[in-house]
């Protein structure tokens, strides 16, 4: 079975600066997809960026790009420029590729951006 | 594009009662449809999953009787509660993948449902 494991429950940071939030994963499969969502307060779920596992390049969504280390299996997420309106839940989230797959979500990061 | 909708968004009825929570795919066709679950301050609890024209496969722990699903369309899935008690009381969530797509999914912005 896959886990995704989000060690930091919470954080802070001020807006501007920058946040990096950590996700490490377990699998033994070699195809699979990588997730970051944001969970704000009216609690729609949003995809940030998706990685999928067979590109080395790692994706970039604005200010939002991700660090994935497939050896390691690791996926943090870098918010730069940090807003206001980036304060949420970030969920990181596994699926394996084909279509009876299910998403894995981690257990989130907290995360609030001050002024 | 890629908008799913769900209805209502928020709902109370009393113990007993059954309760419905439509889940639509609004510009897409959607053969796999997803329920989650989630409690205050926790992640998503994936419930059960629904494909188009089949029985709904529950996840371990979920009552299929306390918890109808229904997939009657390829843009339509509904989850009934049924005989719904205060421990029901929970913010679901619906996801749907559009057909032939690997590894998207896209959420509906949630149900809050409290049972006095």
């Amino acid at each position: 079975a896959q886990t995704v494991t989000q060690s930091q429950p919470e954080m802070s940071v001020q807006e501007a600066e920058t946040v990096t939030l950590s996700c490490t994963y377990d699998t033994s499969e070699n195809n699979y997809y990588l997730f970051w969502y944001k969970q704000p307060p009216s609690r729609q779920m949003i995809l940030v960026i998706r990685q999928e596992a067979y590109k080395q390049q790692n994706a970039t969504e604005n200010r939002f790009s991700v660090n994935f280390q497939k050896a390691a299996k690791s996926f943090s997420l870098k918010i730069s420029d940090s807003q206001l309106g980036d304060t949420a839940m970030y969920f990181c989230a596994f699926i394996l590729s084909g279509t009876a797959s299910k998403l894995t979500f981690g257990t989130g990061t907290r995360l609030q951006v001050t002024l | 594009g890629a908008v799913v909708s769900q209805h209502p968004s928020w709902v109370i009825c009393k113990s007993g009662t059954s309760v419905k929570i439509e889940c639509r795919s609004l510009d897409f066709q959607a053969t796999t449809m997803f329920w989650y679950r989630q409690f205050p301050k926790q992640s998503l609890m994936l419930m059960a999953t629904s494909n188009e024209g089949s029985k709904a496969t529950y996840e371990q722990g979920v009552e299929k009787d306390k918890f109808l699903i229904n997939h009657a369309s390829l843009t339509l899935s509904t989850l009934t509660v049924t005989s719904a008690h205060p421990e029901d009381s929970s913010f679901y969530i619906c996801s749907a993948r559009p057909s032939g797509r690997i590894g998207e999914q896209f959420f509906g912005p949630g149900t809050r449902l409290t049972v006095l």
